[in-house]
């Protein structure tokens, strides 16, 4: 069965410093995993996707993130944070490229302080 | 990316009654749907998976019955919660997929229902 942690439930930040979300999975197959940005009563937009090419995943809006196969990992990082940043992400995990089940990570929600 | 259009975005309706949520792919044919629901300040939960012209697969747990899904056509899916209680107060997301080229599935805004 796949299961995905999200380690931080808050993290704060100043404007201009690195982000890091952390996600580790669990998975018995060959996992898919992304990162979704959902802002206040909105949707949820997809930052970036792994689904068994590239370990390193650049994003959308600067994010990228690192597939560790080893650490069980997909975390989250950015080298510069912006106010618009603050928003709730979620890792998730899937099945290798099948989007039937998403399954959602608890969200970290990201502030950036001034 | 692809344009998924959920409506409404808030509603507010008396306990005992029915509310259904549309859920439309703007610019593509879904040929699957996702229903979510999300407690505050928690994550998503899948409620159930529908693929156009066919019966919603409903996760364990929830009641099929109370959470209605019709899929009929390829960019259009309803949800309707049927006799809505307080508990059933929650924000429900959908998320299609069936673009071309594409395994992405792509989410709508979201609708807040509040059953008072």
């Amino acid at each position: 069965a796949q299961s995905v942690t999200q380690l931080d439930s808050h993290v704060s930040v100043s404007e201009g410093t690195p982000v890091l979300l952390r996600c580790n999975y669990s998975s018995s197959y060959s996992p898919s995993l992304f990162w979704y940005v959902q802002h206040p009563n909105k949707g949820l937009q997809l930052l970036l996707k792994y689904t068994s090419a590239a370990t390193l995943v650049k994003g959308i809006n600067g994010f990228e993130a690192e597939f560790k196969k080893s650490e069980t990992s997909f975390h989250l990082t950015k080298p510069s944070a912006h106010m618009s940043d603050a928003a709730e992400y979620f890792c998730v995990v899937t099945l290798s490229g099948g989007y039937n089940k998403l399954i959602f990570g608890a969200g970290t929600r990201l502030a950036v302080h001034p | 990316g692809a344009v998924v259009s959920q409506h409404p975005s808030r509603v507010i309706c008396k306990s005992g009654t029915s509310v259904k949520i549309e859920c439309r792919s703007l610019d593509f044919q879904a040929t699957t749907m996702f229903w979510y629901r999300q407690f505050p300040k928690q994550s998503l939960m899948l409620m159930a998976t529908s693929n156009e012209g066919s019966k919603a697969t409903y996760e364990q747990g929830v009641e099929k019955d109370k959470f209605l899904i019709n899929h009929a056509s390829l960019t259009l899916s309803t949800l309707t919660v049927t006799s809505a209680h307080p508990e059933d107060s929650s924000f429900y997301i959908c998320s299609a997929s069936g673009l071309q080229g594409s395994t992405e599935a792509f989410f709508g805004q979201g609708t807040r229902l509040t059953v008072v």
